[in-house]
């Protein structure tokens, strides 16, 4: 298996225009996070999913953020309108109920100017 | 008080030498994870602890539910295990599957 996969790896963008994060969990696992990661905060979860459910989205900052799973295989974070705020590396990670591991993709690091 | 705390923030240590990373937590935990991440790179799971202590390779991970502390131990450390190391638990009274992340240890091993 190739990993959970995350697309794009940088985004550059400028304030007020939406972005989009994919990400693609490992075959198999049932439960999918997102994470935002800053110097200031450190790692956060905004969500996540449980058979394609959203379970806890207490951690998504505001309506700007909002997160689908319309299947097993793909995820989306978007913001709508991104501010320079929203800067920091995101990270997708899935999780096999069955042994706990999580495993996490290489992260997309987004640049709101 | 956080409800994860690591110790030493940073550590710097010589090619060879034996590392430890603490972790302390302060709520009841259902696992303990740690967690690897290289500099601007992605995040590895290293282990996933719920009692006892599990090796791979040069890492050992170790846990005491009862003193609610782990400790991460690297034997022979190499200039490539120069990385951040974050301790991450998932809380019996919290949401599901949430974790509760540490601070994070920033560790420079040097040649």
């Amino acid at each position: 298996d190739a990993g959970v996969i995350q697309s794009p790896r940088h985004e550059v963008t400028e304030m007020g225009q939406e972005v989009t994060l994919r990400c693609k969990p490992i075959s198999g696992h049932d439960y999918l996070f997102w994470y935002r990661q800053t110097m200031m905060r450190g790692l956060e979860l905004l969500i996540y999913f449980n058979n394609n459910v959203p379970i806890d989205d207490s951690g998504m900052p505001e309506d700007r953020f909002s997160a689908k799973m319309p299947n097993a295989s793909f995820s989306t974070l978007k913001i709508q309108p991104s501010e320079p705020r929203d800067s920091a590396v995101y990270f997708c990670a899935s999780r096999y109920r069955g042994t706990g591991e999580l495993f996490f993709g290489e992260g997309s690091r987004l640049t709101v100017l | 008080k956080n409800e994860v705390e690591q110790s030493p923030q940073n550590l710097t240590a010589q090619e060879g030498e034996f590392i430890t990373i603490n972790c302390s937590y302060s709520v009841g935990i259902s696992a303990l994870h740690w967690l690897q991440q290289h500099p601007g790179g992605g995040i590895v799971s290293l282990f996933m602890l719920s009692s006892g202590k599990k090796k791979h390779g040069r890492l050992i991970a170790t846990i005491n539910i009862q003193e609610k502390h782990s400790s991460l131990h690297i034997t022979a450390s190499h200039p490539r295990d120069s990385a951040v190391y974050i301790c991450a638990v998932r809380g019996v009274q919290t949401s599901g599957s949430r974790l509760t992340f540490g601070e994070g240890t920033q560790l420079t091993v040097n040649p």
